[in-house]
């Protein structure tokens, strides 16, 4: 397809667990951005990709969680010893360039128990 | 107070009324804003992306941008029951996107 693919749909792991969810942007677009969605919220921002470099990482909530796009191309977001509050929807979105619209993938649902 | 404010709902309305949807922002740098719609279980869809202040109109969806009020709305006409879901706005200054909470709408056949 063309859209922001997005994998595993579904994750459980077990607190203390480390886990990688992997964003595969729409071809050719620049920027990449994940985010974490929880229940009855909106998306809040963790971090933003142009090209390989990783431009804002501010909204990562610790050292645990790590976001990489080495070749510019797919993103994985890894987060180390997994916490129960690490239990959301996390969204990955990709634009053509800076300024356009973003298109989001259907989220990887990581549950932490 | 949040940089971006949006009534959570839910909003019930009939078939075929006109909804509309509001956000209010307090970062005057913003100047681009975008709707998006999203079912249960989903990613977010964009329905709208508009820059700075006006009006865009794609089919059934109006977006209108009140820079000088910071504030921003989505208005549907006709609606349909398969437009119930949740409507999130988001805006930008020129990277990251801040999103609303969402309004849940329920369109009532």
């Amino acid at each position: 397809g063309a859209g922001v693919s997005q994998s595993p749909r579904y994750k459980v792991a077990k607190r203390g667990q480390d886990v990688a969810l992997r964003c595969d942007p729409i071809s050719g677009h620049v920027s990449l951005f994940w985010y974490q969605q929880a229940l009855g919220q909106g998306p809040e921002f963790l971090t933003y990709f142009q090209n390989e470099a990783q431009l804002d990482k501010s909204g990562l909530p610790s050292d645990r969680f790590f976001a990489e796009r080495p070749e510019g191309s797919v993103s994985t977001l890894k987060i180390q010893r997994t916490q129960q509050e690490d239990s959301a929807v996390y969204l990955c979105a990709s634009r053509p360039s800076p300024n356009t619209e973003a298109f989001f993938g259907q989220g990887t649902r990581l549950t932490v128990v | 107070q949040k940089e971006v404010e949006q009534d959570p709902g839910p909003l019930s309305v009939p078939e075929g009324a006109i909804v509309s949807l509001n956000c209010t922002y307090s970062n005057s740098a913003f100047q681009y804003f975008m709707w998006y719609r999203q079912y249960s279980r989903k990613g977010p869809e964009l329905l709208m992306y508009t820059y700075s202040s006006g009006n865009k109109e794609d089919g059934r969806f109006t977006a209108q941008v009140d820079k000088s009020s910071k504030y921003i709305s989505l208005f549907i006409r006709d609606s349909q029951p398969s437009d119930s879901a949740t409507y999130l706005c988001a805006m930008s200054a020129n990277d990251k996107f801040i999103f609303g909470k969402g309004t849940r709408l329920h369109i009532l056949p």
